[in-house]
């Protein structure tokens, strides 16, 4: 257990609907990643968030949105959602601002089929 | 570019081998690396990093890497196969540029 909590593990939902994934970072960890895992695309990183604001950006649809509270958990927000965007959708989170340098914890992920 | 790359997207190896899964980077300075492994429906887990400090880096259950900066390679092994160690295995480089960067992942097999 990486201590990184994500919600809902899997979740199914329709062409252009709206989803909202949840993460809990290791306590402690004031950083937040999100990445993609898709079978043609494998690992991309999302978006990072460090003590609630925006640190550093992937490659990130503009249909989707995240943020960071002030009690460091994360959602991420996926609209118009196409077949595509169907992936295994992860949280990391690390103590440091930057990912240089620092271990990266992930969670189990949160399966997103799009039908 | 900055890249990881990972050589054979399934290796199998029959319980009690050894075990060599291969990794190479691409970088005019050496990034910090990882080795992390999935399984089955479960998210990654880190099985050791490579910061510099020895260039040889021992992890969890068994496995270890040696950095080459002579090779650009980061290979993992390990001494004897079991059968839990079937998974998805992920190197990972981190370069400086606010994130990791994966490659493509090796699918281990163990052979009873």
């Amino acid at each position: 257990d990486s201590g990184v909590t994500q919600t809902p593990k899997h979740l199914i939902t329709a062409t252009g609907q709206r989803v909202t994934l949840r993460c809990s970072p290791r306590s402690g960890d004031l950083s937040v990643y999100w990445y993609q895992q898709s079978l043609d695309q494998g690992l991309q990183f999302l978006i990072q968030y460090y003590n609630g604001e925006e640190r550093a950006k992937g490659n990130i649809l503009e249909r989707f949105s995240a943020q960071q509270f002030p009690d460091l958990h994360s959602e991420l927000n996926l609209s118009s959602l196409e077949l595509g965007d169907s992936a295994l959708y992860f949280c990391a989170s690390s103590v440091g601002e930057t990912a240089t340098g620092n271990t990266i914890y992930f969670g189990e992920g949160s399966w997103l089929t799009v039908v | 570019a900055q890249s990881v790359t990972q050589l054979g997207s399934h290796v199998s190896v029959s319980e009690g081998a050894l075990v060599l899964l291969r990794c190479n980077y691409s970088s005019s300075v050496p990034p910090y690396l990882f080795w992390y492994v999935q399984y089955p429906n479960q998210g990654l887990q880190l099985l050791l990093k490579y910061t510099s400090a020895a260039t040889l880096v021992k992890g969890i259950n068994d496995f270890e890497a040696e950095f080459k900066k002579s090779e650009t390679s980061f290979h993992l092994t390990k001494p004897s196969a079991h059968m839990s160690d079937a998974a998805e295995y992920f190197c990972a480089g981190d370069f400086g540029n606010e994130k990791l960067t994966f490659g493509t992942g090796t699918r281990l097999t163990i052979i009873p």
